[in-house]
């Protein structure tokens, strides 16, 4: 079965520097898509980044970058230069199901990151 | 483009009563998926709609049913509520074409006391 595992239930890091947050993920499916999303204590849900399977580069979004192991089943986030509004949980998803089904998404535990100054 | 909007922002109910929670998916999405997620857990699939059909369902009992329109809203509705039932609800709302965009809404806080 399908599942994400996030180890982090709690990460510090200092302003201006950069963290890694992980993420493994187990699935016998050959086609399927990671994501990255990040829920301040409002709640809302924000898409940070995706990876795709199939992709042979390393997802990047601006700060945002996707350190994806493909042998290893992990697929982490790399956050650099944190700034104070980074502060919230973060949890990684994997899309279940063939590209071009939409599938459900199966979240991890989640991993608080916490921005000190 | 006008994002993903869920109604109402929060919510309280009483035991055994029913409870309807709405979704407007963003342009040009025609797929919408709820999500429960408890405090301090990840969100958990509840079912997906495509063409107004239900289209996968997670382990949810069929108290929990859904709706989607001809616009690509949606509906969540919530029978006999249990105290369990308290949670946050998001509709992400995507596109079979665009499979990589899966965007939420704020999601609505229902508290059942």
């Amino acid at each position: 079965a399908q599942k994400i595992t996030q180890t982090q239930p709690g990460m510090f890091v200092q302003e201006k520097e950069a963290v890694t947050l992980d993420c493994t993920y187990d699935t016998s499916d050959q086609s399927y898509g990671l994501f990255w999303y990040k829920q301040p204590s409002s709640g809302e849900m924000i898409f940070l980044i995706y990876q795709g399977s199939y992709d042979e580069q390393n997802a990047t979004e601006g700060r945002y970058s996707l350190n994806f192991q493909k042998a290893r089943k992990s697929a982490n986030l790399v956050i650099s230069a944190s700034q104070l509004g980074d502060s919230a949980m973060y949890f990684c998803a994997m899309r279940e199901g063939q590209l071009g089904n939409t599938g459900k998404l199966i979240f991890g535990q989640g991993t608080t990151l916490q921005v000190k100054p | 483009e006008t994002g993903v909007t869920q109604s109402p922002t929060h919510l309280i109910k009483t035991r055994g009563q029913q409870v309807t929670l709405r979704c407007s998916s963003q342009s040009g999405h025609n797929t919408v998926s709820w999500y429960q997620q408890a405090l301090g857990q990840g969100p958990q699939f509840i079912f997906q709609y495509y063409r107004e059909e239900e289209n996968g369902r997670g382990n949810f009992p069929p108290r929990f049913s859904g709706l989607q329109f001809p616009n690509y809203s949606s509906e969540l509705n919530v029978n006999a509520l249990e105290l369990d039932d308290s949670a946050l609800y998001l509709c992400a709302s995507s596109s079979r074409t665009r499979t990589y965009e899966q965007y939420f809404g704020p999601g609505t806080r229902l508290t059942v006391t």
